[in-house]
């Protein structure tokens, strides 16, 4: 099957600065990418939609300045969490779907961030 | 909107017990249909899908689900479970016509030995 990757898979970084997740679609063209974030015991929450070549679309309730998304290519999205806090602390997961509407989406395997 | 509820948060099975997972969507339209679980301290793998046909769908490891289009539900079953299918499992619902896909809360499966 399709297989996603996410880089990197931890990452501890200071309060303030900004830490980025690339997600990558290794044997297919992904023009569709989504960001979920998982908090612990819980379910997966979209936090935005990401089409190859255009802005990303972002969920109500989740601020586009601070999570910056990225489509530059059919095989990599990337995803910026600027001025990191504490509180952006979770499990960040990518999916790509490689076509539409058929399609179904593959996971990454996730990027545990804490922000210390 | 597209919601989706999973009724059970926590269940906890004997091996060789069978199992059912309930899964209600809220949708107006035609549904594509997800079950995805998660084994620890991995990531997601999808386990089956229904996009149109037959509504009982077969999926891996022995999975299956049935969707039942008047009751908006797309429940998960197994006949015999495994201590190795310990592992959270998500429903979620697409909209045909629409991109995102919406998961349900998770139901977390303990399978004793």
């Amino acid at each position: 099957g399709a297989v996603v990757s996410q880089h990197p898979s931890w990452v501890i970084c200071k309060s303030g600065t900004s830490v980025k997740i690339e997600c990558r679609s290794l044997d297919f063209q992904a023009t569709t990418m989504f960001w979920y974030r998982q908090f612990p015991k819980q379910s997966l929450m979209l936090m935005a939609t990401s089409n190859e070549g255009s802005k990303a679309t972002y969920e109500q309730g989740v601020e586009k300045d601070k999570f910056l998304i990225n489509h530059a290519s059919l095989t990599l999205s990337t995803l910026t969490v600027t001025s990191a806090h504490p509180e952006d602390s979770s499990f960040y997961i990518c999916s790509a779907r490689d076509r539409w509407p058929a399609g179904e989406q593959y996971f990454g395997p996730g990027t545990r961030l804490t922000v210390t | 909107a597209q919601s989706v509820s999973q009724h059970n948060h926590h269940v906890i099975l004997s091996e060789a017990a069978s199992l059912e997972l309930g899964c209600n969507y809220s949708y107006g339209g035609t549904v594509n249909l997800f079950w995805y679980v998660q084994y620890p301290g991995q990531h997601l793998q999808l386990l089956l899908k229904y996009f149109s046909g037959d509504p009982l769908v077969k999926g891996i490891k022995g999975f299956e689900a049935e969707f039942i289009k008047s009751k908006f539900s797309f429940n998960l079953r197994k006949p015999s479970v495994q201590w190795s299918d310990t592992a959270e499992y998500f429903c979620a619902v697409n909209g045909y016509a629409g991109n995102m896909l919406t998961f349900g809360g998770g139901t977390r499966l303990m399978v004793k030995p």
